[in-house]
């Protein structure tokens, strides 16, 4: 079935060094690729989105790459800073539903 | 504007007996979706509203799970004869009811059956 698996499940970067977190997904319908924040206690906030027809995307210090051939998907954060610390779901929408399917997460903690 | 509400934020019950969650999307959204997020892991979809009518129920685990939407607004999540096991934070989301529109979270409502 439908599956988006997500890399690593913990990841520590000392403050104001890069964070890359990795994402695969099943079915190459997929074509809405978001990614979400979640901190404790709280919902899960969307961060940046990309788009299938679209390879890559970028804000602020955010930015997102995608590669439909292999189905491959990566958030990239540059500069972190301690307010980045947080869980970080990567996701996948259907064409043909719009359920969305999240990875497991990833528990980013930046070092001081 | 306000965002997606939920109530109650906790919910303490015991096994076997009846809830409801409540959530309030935003104002305008005519698409509601209901997920379901258990310690550590990622939330996973239990059912979307289209207006008034679910349009897809696939992830709702089985019929003691029931979900409504009569005015095509609030959402009540209903759990009958709970079990320990349906203990989690249950997310509600809403987006303006495209297809493939980004769907904004409520806090969630978590629940604890004893």
């Amino acid at each position: 079935g439908e599956n988006v698996e997500q890399h690593p499940s913990t990841l520590s970067v000392q403050e104001g060094d890069s964070a890359v977190i990795k994402c695969t997904y099943s079915d190459s319908a997929s074509n809405y690729f978001p990614w979400y924040k979640q901190e404790l206690g709280k919902g899960p906030q969307l961060i940046i989105d990309i788009r299938s027809n679209v390879g890559e995307k970028k804000d602020q210090r955010i930015a997102v790459t995608l590669n439909k051939t292999a189905k491959h998907f990566s958030l990239h954060i540059t500069e972190t800073q301690p307010e980045d610390s947080a869980v970080y779901f990567c996701a996948a929408q259907y064409s043909s539903a719009s359920k969305i399917i999240f990875g497991s997460g990833t528990r980013l903690s930046i070092r001081p | 504007g306000a965002g997606v509400s939920q109530t109650p934020s906790n919910k303490v019950t015991e096994k076997g007996k009846y809830v409801e969650l409540r959530c309030d999307p935003i104002s305008g959204h005519t698409a509601l979706y209901w997920y379901r997020q258990s310690l550590g892991q990622g939330p996973e979809f239990l059912i979307y509203f289209q207006g008034t009518g679910a349009a897809d129920d696939s992830g709702l685990p089985n019929d003691r799970f029931f979900a409504v939407r009569p005015e095509g607004s609030v959402s009540t999540l209903k759990i009958q004869r709970t079990e320990r096991g349906d203990s989690a934070v249950y997310l509600c989301a809403s987006s303006p009811g495209t297809d493939q529109e980004t769907q904004y979270f409520g806090p969630g409502t978590r629940l604890l059956v004893l």
